[in-house]
């Protein structure tokens, strides 16, 4: 069945960067986008961005803007979300999901139309 | 980060029907039938339970629907029963500059 599978919780100091796995299985990697979206404790769930898993095109929060890089390695089957610069205010648990919306030709559709399948979660401590 | 308006809670008793809001503005919820809605029980990962305002993915009980009027967006649950005691929260795409997706704060429902 299809199913995304992150990689272990992170316990990191501040400064440091943290790269998170989302394995994939049961499906075409590059037929979907892959969503990040993390969650901090008792706070609502916020986007990140997204990776084109075809062509590897990105699109960023502004608020990560040049702390965050999404890649993916097509063999492997998995995507990856780098965090760097890290901060306390960054303690959450990150989310990869897929994009309900099938790709066509590589291409991206310019909505969001939902997030069909999703990983366990990793939960990312930042603390000194 | 601009964001959807949902209430904390909600509760209803078994067999009732209980409607779920969340409140957005002409940048999102009132411009785009982009609306999504997902259920998250503690530690688990969302599921998704409505997409495109009102549309029901394969295997998702009837009993969820999804309308929107405006800017407000509405998940309701019919026929509640016990096991739909959980955390549900709304989302959107949103044309505001940085942003392509915003949550609501989730709305804990209460099956008394």
């Amino acid at each position: 069945q299809v199913q995304l599978v992150q990689s272990g919780a992170e316990v990191k100091k501040p400064g440091a960067s943290v790269k998170v796995a989302c394995e994939t299985s049961g499906y075409s990697l590059s037929s979907y986008a892959i969503y990040w979206v993390r969650q901090a404790p008792g706070q609502r769930l916020e986007w990140m961005g997204w990776l084109n898993a075809d062509s590897g095109n990105t699109r960023y929060s502004q608020k990560f803007q040049g702390r965050v890089t999404f890649s993916r390695d097509t063999s492997a089957k998995t995507v990856y979300m780098d965090l760097s610069s890290l901060r306390s205010e960054d303690t959450a648990v990150y989310f990869c999901a897929r994009d309900r919306r099938i790709m066509i030709s590589g291409v991206k559709s310019d909505y969001y139309y939902g997030l069909d399948v999703w990983g366990q979660g990793t939960s990312v401590t930042v603390s000194s | 980060q601009s964001a959807l308006t949902q209430p904390a809670s909600v509760s209803g008793s078994p067999g009732q029907s209980i409607t779920i809001s969340c409140i957005g503005t002409s940048s999102d919820i009132g411009s785009y039938n982009h609306v999504s809605w997902y259920q998250q029980d503690p530690g688990n990962a969302p599921k998704l339970i409505i997409s495109d305002v009102s549309d029901r993915p394969s295997g998702v009980s009837s009993r969820f629907s999804g309308s929107k009027s405006g800017n407000t967006a509405s998940l309701t649950i019919s026929g509640l029963r016990a096991e739909d005691e959980s955390h549900y929260f709304c989302s959107s795409y949103t044309s505001r500059s940085g942003l392509e997706v915003v949550f609501g704060g989730g709305t804990k429902l209460t099956v008394l």
